[in-house]
This record gives C-alpha cells, sequence and structure tokens, in this order.
C-alpha cells in the first residue's frame, strides 16, 4: 500500500516550457487534491477533483491545469511555466472530501523554474 | 469565509520543554479541527484531529481540545524530543469551505538537545 506517489520529485524548468506533475493514490478514495506550498503562505489550494469526472477551481488556477484520468489518477499541468511557479507541489487524497475526512498526501515535487 | 490562525514562528525549546502551539479558527458551519505535520522534505500527514467540540485529539504525545467557546485548537505536548523538529499545521473542514481544508500558515519547532 503505497498510498500517494508523485512523481517527478524534481525538476528544473526553464521559462515558457511545459510539464505534466503525475500523482496516483491506491487507497480508493473520491477526492483528490493538488497544493503548492510557498515559504510564508503556507498550503494553497489549486485544483480539486471531488469525484471521479469532476474537477473545480480552487485559490490558484492560474497557469494550471488538470485532468482526473480515473479514480486512482490527477495529474497538473503546467502549459507554459513561469518563474513564479517555482513552488513545491503536493497531491493529497481524502475518502470523500467530508468534513471529518483526514487528508493523506504525497512526497511533493520540488519545482525550480528559471 | 474560513480561516485559520496560528502562531508564527519558528518555536525554538530544548529537548523536554513543555509545548504550546496557539490556533485560532472562523468557521462558517460547524467544522472538524486537525492538526498535521511536516518532517523536511516530506509531506504533510495527520498528528490528530477533533470532529465536535470539547473532543481531545491525542498522538505520539501530542494533544489538543476543541474549544468552540474560544474558537481555539490548541496543540500541546508535555515534553518534546529532538525527533519532534518539524512544521505543524493546524488545519479545519466545513460546510462554508464545502469541506475543502483550510490550513494555517505552519509554525515551524525546532528542538535542541
Amino acid at each position: 500500500n503505497a498510498g500517494v506517489t508523485q512523481t517527478p520529485k524534481f525538476q528544473v524548468l526553464k521559462t515558457g516550457q511545459s510539464m505534466t506533475l503525475q500523482c496516483a493514490q491506491d487507497m480508493n478514495h473520491n477526492s483528490m487534491y493538488w497544493y503548492r506550498q510557498d515559504p510564508g503562505m503556507g498550503l494553497r489550494l489549486i485544483y480539486y477533483s471531488a469525484s471521479e469526472g469532476t474537477t473545480d477551481k480552487g485559490e490558484v488556477p492560474n497557469g494550471y491545469n488538470v485532468s482526473r484520468l480515473n479514480k486512482r489518477e490527477f495529474s497538473l499541468r503546467l502549459e507554459s511555466a513561469a518563474p513564479s511557479q517555482t513552488s513545491v507541489y503536493f497531491c493529497a487524497s481524502s475518502e470523500s472530501g467530508g468534513r471529518t475526512d483526514t487528508q493523506y498526501f504525497g512526497p511533493g515535487t520540488r519545482l525550480t523554474v528559471l | 469565509g474560513d480561516s485559520v490562525t496560528q502562531m508564527e514562528g519558528p518555536v525554538t525549546l530544548s529537548e523536554e520543554a513543555f509545548l504550546t502551539i496557539n490556533c485560532t479558527y472562523t468557521a462558517t458551519g460547524y467544522p472538524s479541527l486537525f492538526w498535521y505535520v511536516q518532517y523536511p522534505g516530506e509531506g504533510l500527514q495527520l498528528l490528530l484531529k477533533a470532529t465536535k467540540a470539547d473532543d481531545k485529539g491525542s498522538n505520539k504525545g501530542f494533544e489538543a481540545t476543541y474549544r468552540k467557546e474560544t474558537t481555539s485548537f490548541h496543540l500541546e505536548k508535555g515534553s518534546v524530543q529532538v525527533s519532534d523538529s518539524a512544521v505543524y499545521f493546524c488545519a479545519l473542514s466545513s460546510s462554508g469551505g464545502s469541506y475543502i481544508p483550510t490550513f494555517g500558515r505552519g509554525t515551524s519547532l525546532i528542538v535542541h538537545p
């Protein structure tokens, strides 16, 4: 039982390049989330998927797109990377997105945009 | 909207000292409250939670009590260890936020031998 896995762990991009961050969970969870973590800013929600087939914007969606490929996988795409997108990205999942749900986090992707 | 305020760090303590990290919240609806911990280079993991007023969550020697009257969920540990050095996040989930968790900004704890 691997929990939530993310690839890659580290990535360096040049401004304007594109990339996709992959996330998968093996806990049969319905809800999945993408956050970014910046110093002094805590966690900010980029996009989330309450269930397979649905996605919604979070607090900071500009410059990102997501795909809920199936129940297990939720990818985050940067179409044209900018230095402001340098951050640590975390994927998380929860059983149903309910009030008492625990969120389970992946190990993160550390992205630098030059 | 929902919000979580936690004390700014870093909090620096000697081993075996008493720890308190303050957390207060504003929520629409009846929230559940959480503490998550992030060890260096890792993702967040649940430390403890409480889902109704006066509940006490506890784990690994850490405790926090859901105080509805003071809208607080302070984290405490009687005797910290070097291995407790990490960043601690208070969070809530309520109907006002469509049950999407709202996180505080995190408090860094550094424990010296």
